[in-house]
């Protein structure tokens, strides 16, 4: 059974868009919450990350927001840029997990 | 320097070899992670080793066996592997065990044929 998941499998945006990826958790233990970016062959690259205390964290384009009754986060990537394309991950925990359970990605094409 | 090493990139090997991925990271982390990855899936958390000690094993078959030599370093050596273990191995570490950042490498392709 999934925790984590990442209904869209894929998103294409208009370079200079908002680009928006969803993130559902199901376990209300969860407290800590990471993003990560992956280029074909190559490992994930940590994004952005935010704590349950918080509800958004802003790092340059990329803003993550967190709805905790909903059990929801985002990643807005505003303005999106073709670089921008790869799949990006999003994974939580919590104290004692001792582990970050992940979805199974969207992958995000910017075009130009 | 916030670069996690893996070598090799890319391995073939049959299903009688014995073989070794390596992997190595200079940033002081005390935490260091052996996951694997099937195409259009997510990261598989293998093992967890905190201060060079194992600390997770998630129920992997003993066909996989890890090293933590050093603080530095992590193996992970396989022997009589199965064609459905060909996958990507990436190799992570964090300042400590827990929720802290993760780095990755690039991960060691692995086809077992």
């Amino acid at each position: 059974d999934q925790q984590v998941k990442q209904n869209s499998p894929s998103l294409s945006v208009q370079e200079g868009r908002i680009s928006i990826l969803n993130c559902d958790y199901t376990n209300s233990m969860f407290d800590y919450f990471l993003w990560y970016k992956k280029y074909p062959a190559e490992g994930p690259t940590f994004l952005i990350s935010i704590s349950s205390i918080k509800d958004k964290n802003e790092d340059g384009r990329f803003t993550v927001f967190l709805n905790k009754s909903a059990k929801h986060l985002s990643l807005h990537i505003v303005p999106s840029q073709p670089g921008d394309s790869a799949v990006y991950f999003c994974a939580a925990s919590a104290p004692n997990f001792n582990k970050f359970y992940f979805g199974s990605g969207t992958k995000l094409n910017v075009k130009p | 320097d916030t670069e996690v090493t893996q070598t090799p990139k890319h391995l073939v090997m049959g299903m009688t070899n014995k073989k070794s991925l390596k992997c190595e990271q200079h940033m002081g982390h005390r935490a260091m992670y052996w996951y694997k990855q099937k195409a259009k899936k997510p990261p598989e958390l293998m093992f967890v080793y905190s201060y060079e000690k194992l600390s997770i094993n998630e129920s992997v078959p003993s066909r996989f066996s890890p090293e933590c030599p050093n603080s530095s370093l992590l193996n992970l050596h396989l022997h009589a592997l199965q064609p459905e273990d060909s996958a990507l191995y990436l190799c992570a570490s964090s300042q400590f065990r827990g929720y802290y950042e993760q780095y990755f490498g690039p991960g060691t392709r692995l086809t077992v044929t």
